[in-house]
């Protein structure tokens, strides 16, 4: 079956300006994460949303950075006024239930993201 | 802050060798540990979940145990190939932090033919 889809796969933007990123997860799966790899990093949870609940947003590094999920489904990250510490890779993934420990989280390939 | 370490950071070893990498966290916050191999211009790819202490889990030539009293756990390949080639991750599931990972920094693994 289809599994998470991200678009675009590379983004290059200048300074200042807003992109928006997207994440298709799998069909019928409740919870959905954004993370972020910068160079030399690990990968770092931003945000997550399971099913109508209000998304943890604990993750994410500033009011520059928001994301929604409209249907219970798509999701969108948008980073306002990009700066340059925002270039990394962006992952999303989905999983079938968030607070099941052994439940596996399904990653896309990612948005790689150059802020010049 | 919750850590989760990898060590090595970087491993070169010959088509063949077998090898194996460390995750270390802290034992006070374990509910379960997940290892994900990511290749180049590819997805994560889950390779284990555990949960229980003495875990251990194989799928082909690799191989993972679990210690939470000592808040470790190794993965293990048995005669790496190239195609092994990739960064390992593991994350910790911890206790109280709904359904986020906390991820280590990989061990990037190189197999030369």
């Amino acid at each position: 079956g289809a599994g998470v889809s991200q678009s675009p796969s590379n983004k290059v933007t200048e300074k200042g300006k807003d992109v928006e990123l997207r994440c298709d997860p799998i069909s019928g799966h409740t919870a959905l994460y954004w993370y972020r790899q910068s160079l030399g990093q690990g990968l770092e949870f931003l945000i997550y949303f399971q099913g109508n609940s209000a998304p943890d947003k604990s993750g994410l590094p500033s009011d520059r950075f928001s994301a929604e999920r409209t249907g219970g489904s798509v999701s969108t990250l948008t980073i306002q006024r990009t700066q340059q510490e925002d270039s990394a890779v962006y992952l999303c993934a989905s999983s079938s239930a968030s607070v099941a420990a052994q439940e596996t989280q399904y990653f896309g390939p990612g948005t790689r993201l150059l802020v010049l | 802050i919750l850590n989760v370490e990898q060590s090595p950071q970087s491993l070169h070893v010959q088509e063949g060798d077998s090898t194996n990498f460390t995750c270390s966290f802290p034992s006070s916050n374990f509910y379960a540990l997940h290892w994900y191999r990511w290749e180049t211009a590819k997805s994560p790819e889950a390779l284990f979940v555990m949960t229980l202490n003495g875990d251990e889990k194989k799928k082909g030539r690799i191989s993972a145990t679990l210690n939470t009293k000592e808040g470790y756990s190794y993965l293990y390949i048995k005669g790496s190939q190239p195609e092994d080639s990739a960064t390992y991750l593991c994350a910790l599931y911890p206790y109280n932090q709904g359904g986020k990972l906390i991820f280590g920094q990989g061990t990037e693994l190189s197999v030369k033919p």
